[in-house]
């Protein structure tokens, strides 16, 4: 699986949009792009995922540039709930692959 | 609708007690079954994942074992457990081209 990197901790104001980036530069044609979140002691839970096409559900959005090599995962609308570790995975999303996780991102929403 | 149960939620062993944690899966056939450790403060680390009944794939050399006697359940095992054997214990299913579905964990102290 394609290594990817993220910044540790950022901030957010309650209600601004939360902009969450990751580096997936060595990321293969049919890997997929794919975000969790954990709130502290609970399981990660499933985001978004995408391919090559940005993707929006009800939870967030998914940019990935062109070259694939990126991604940002948006909360247009981040809320207090919102603060957890978001973690960006890239995987063949075949279910025989394992799915390895960083040390993702740590977004603290601020009142 | 799939569901996922782990349990114990939370579980204090001695030094040297053996360890069995079970995870059930419902309303899927053949899923990837993975089982992640987190210590405190730290990422989630993968620890097994299995794609079948008796086939168990091994991430790290460490003091446990795991094993998936049924389609839908996977264990977690040890003789005897060490203090570094703390923390929290996830286990996920995958069905081909899914996200990966987490349980609510088992908090794991090793005394």
């Amino acid at each position: 699986d394609a290594k990817t990197t993220q910044p540790p901790s950022m901030d957010c104001a309650e209600g601004r949009a939360a902009n969450l980036p990751c580096n997936h530069s060595t990321i293969s044609g049919n890997e997929y792009v794919y975000w969790y979140r954990q709130i502290h002691s609970q399981g990660p839970q499933y985001i978004i995922h995408g391919l090559k096409n940005n993707e929006t559900n009800e939870m967030a959005s998914l940019i990935i540039t062109e070259d694939r090599k990126s991604s940002t995962l948006i909360l247009p609308h981040a809320t207090l709930r919102d603060t957890a570790v978001y973690y960006c995975i890239v995987n063949y999303g075949g279910a025989t692959n394992k799915l390895i996780f960083g040390t993702g991102t740590l977004l603290a929403v601020q009142p | 609708s799939q569901t996922i149960h782990q349990w114990p939620a939370t579980l204090v062993q001695p030094v040297g007690s053996p360890l069995s944690l079970e995870c059930t899966v419902e309303g899927t056939s053949n899923p990837n079954l993975y089982w992640y450790r987190q210590a405190a403060g730290r990422g989630l680390q993968l620890l097994f994942y299995s794609v079948g009944i008796g086939q168990i794939s091994s991430e790290v050399p460490q003091n446990l074992s795991a094993s998936r006697p049924q389609d839908r359940q996977f264990i977690l095992s040890s003789k005897k457990l060490l203090l570094s054997d703390s923390g929290f214990y996830l286990c996920a299913w995958r069905g081909p081209y899914t996200e990966a579905f987490f349980g609510q964990g088992t908090r794991l102290t090793v005394v």
